[in-house]
């Protein structure tokens, strides 16, 4: 099947500092990429979805200017969360949509654990 | 708004025992229906859909089925390996892009 991979894996930072997540489509081209963030025991959140060489659109209650998302290839898309605090550690996931089988299908990435110390 | 509720786990069976995990939604209209597994340090992988009333979706010797009467689609597999061992994700999709989740449900097979 279609391959999605993140990096890192993991990433601890300090309060204060921007970390920046690359999703990968390695075999096809994504036109579109979704990012979700999924808590402890809970189900995974859409954050917000991007087409390539457009703005992001974001759900509501997701701060855009904290969690900035650039998809400027059709097969990059990044996340970068600003001037990190704790409360923004999570489990973030990345999919994509695109030209490989079936066009509705996501596929996903295995996700970036943040710690924000 | 729409929501997925899924049977909280761990669900822990033992190799070749009956698998049921329990899904039911809240959506108006028609909503696709989504079955995702993700096994130990990889992504989610769509493991089966329906995509209307009374439709079966199955793979891989999971089977699930769109019942609309109970709101329901519950995933079934008639003889569990070890293998399968891994979190189940049930989802919705209503139109457009977004897919709304249940919080996933460990399976663990023993051997």
């Amino acid at each position: 099947g279609a391959v999605v991979s993140q990096h890192p894996s993991r990433v601890i930072c300090k309060s204060g500092t921007s970390v920046k997540i690359e999703c990968r489509s390695l075999d096809f081209q994504a036109t579109t990429m979704f990012w979700y963030r999924q808590f402890p025991k809970q189900s995974l959140m859409l954050m917000a979805t991007s087409n390539e060489g457009s703005k992001a659109t974001y759900e509501q209650g997701v701060e855009k200017d904290k969690f900035l998302i650039n998809h400027a290839s059709l097969t990059l898309s990044t996340l970068t969360v600003t001037s990190a605090h704790p409360e923004d550690s999570s489990f973030y996931i990345c999919s994509a949509r695109g030209d490989r089988g079936d066009q509705e299908t996501q596929y996903f990435g295995p996700g970036t654990r943040l710690l924000v110390l | 708004g729409d929501s997925v509720t899924q049977m909280e786990g761990p669900v822990t069976l033992s190799e070749e025992a009956f698998l049921t995990i329990n899904c039911t939604y809240t959506a108006t209209g028609y909503p696709s229906l989504f079955w995702y597994v993700q096994y130990p340090g990889e992504g989610l992988q769509l493991l089966l859909k329906a995509t209307k009333a009374d439709d079966k979706g199955s793979n891989k010797g999971f089977e699930a089925t769109y019942r609309k009467e109970t709101t329901s689609f519950h995933l079934e597999k008639g003889s569990v390996q070890v293998s399968d061992s891994a979190v189940y994700f049930c989802a919705l999709r209503r139109g457009g892009n977004k897919l709304v989740f249940g919080a996933g449900t460990i399976l663990r097979v023993k051997s």
